[in-house]
């Protein structure tokens, strides 16, 4: 029973390129979150998703940032032209159904360096 | 606006002793409380959490104490080992659903 899965696991970028951070939930579940922490930071909520739908993405930069989790496949975080100050561990988090949506399951995460 | 505060950066406990890390939270909206360990490289793993209706939650080794007047929640480990030794983050949510609210997490170093 594979847990969450993150890839890549280390992602270099150079500022003006995209990033593409990939999720896939456990085997079961429909509810997908990604969590961003900053060096010597807690863990920042971004934004909520569940199939086709993005439930909240109030933590979600205005500008340059976007999820989708679609039918098929796995829930995707697009960076577009990344900066220095994105460099960071973005976690993705899976849960069941909205009965146990706070029992979040992380993967290992991104670790995105800009350079 | 750091709604969660896990004050204590860092925590030594020797070996078979009891560890107590300590959360404060400010939203009195809260209703559902985490805590997570975490290994270095590693994703955040679930310990342990407790609903608002409660006051302690007990689980093998670890305790969770909630006290909704002061705001304020704690996580027991007893007797503590080595292989505990990780950060440990308290994290909260209003209406047991969606986001987490985490702290900065705490440090706990435990010596043989």
């Amino acid at each position: 029973n594979a847990g969450v899965m993150q890839n890549p696991r280390h992602l270099v970028r150079r500022r003006g390129q995209e990033a593409r951070l990939r999720c896939s939930p456990m085997k079961g579940h429909s509810h997908v979150y990604w969590y961003r922490q900053l060096p010597e930071e807690g863990l920042k909520f971004m934004v909520y998703l569940q199939k086709e739908n993005i439930i909240d993405e109030s933590g979600m930069p205005k500008e340059r940032f976007s999820a989708e989790f679609p039918k098929e496949g796995p829930s995707i975080l697009r960076i577009q032209q990344v900066v220095r100050g994105d460099s960071a561990a973005y976690f993705c988090a899976s849960s069941p159904d909205a009965l146990w949506a706070d029992t979040q399951y992380f993967g290992p995460g991104t670790r995105l360096t800009v350079l | 606006d750091q709604q969660v505060k896990q004050n204590s950066p860092s925590l030594s406990v020797q070996e078979g002793r009891i560890s107590i890390l300590n959360c404060d939270y400010t939203n009195s909206m809260f209703d559902y409380f985490l805590w997570y360990k975490k290994y270095p490289a590693e994703g955040p793993t679930f310990l342990i959490s407790i609903s608002s209706i409660k006051d302690k939650n007990e689980d093998g080794r670890f305790t969770v104490f909630l006290n909704k007047s002061a705001k304020h929640l704690s996580l027991h480990i007893v007797p503590s080992q080595p292989g505990d030794s990780a950060v440990y983050f308290c994290a909260a949510s209003v209406n047991q659903g969606g986001k987490l609210i985490f702290g900065q997490g705490t440090e706990l170093s435990v010596k043989p």
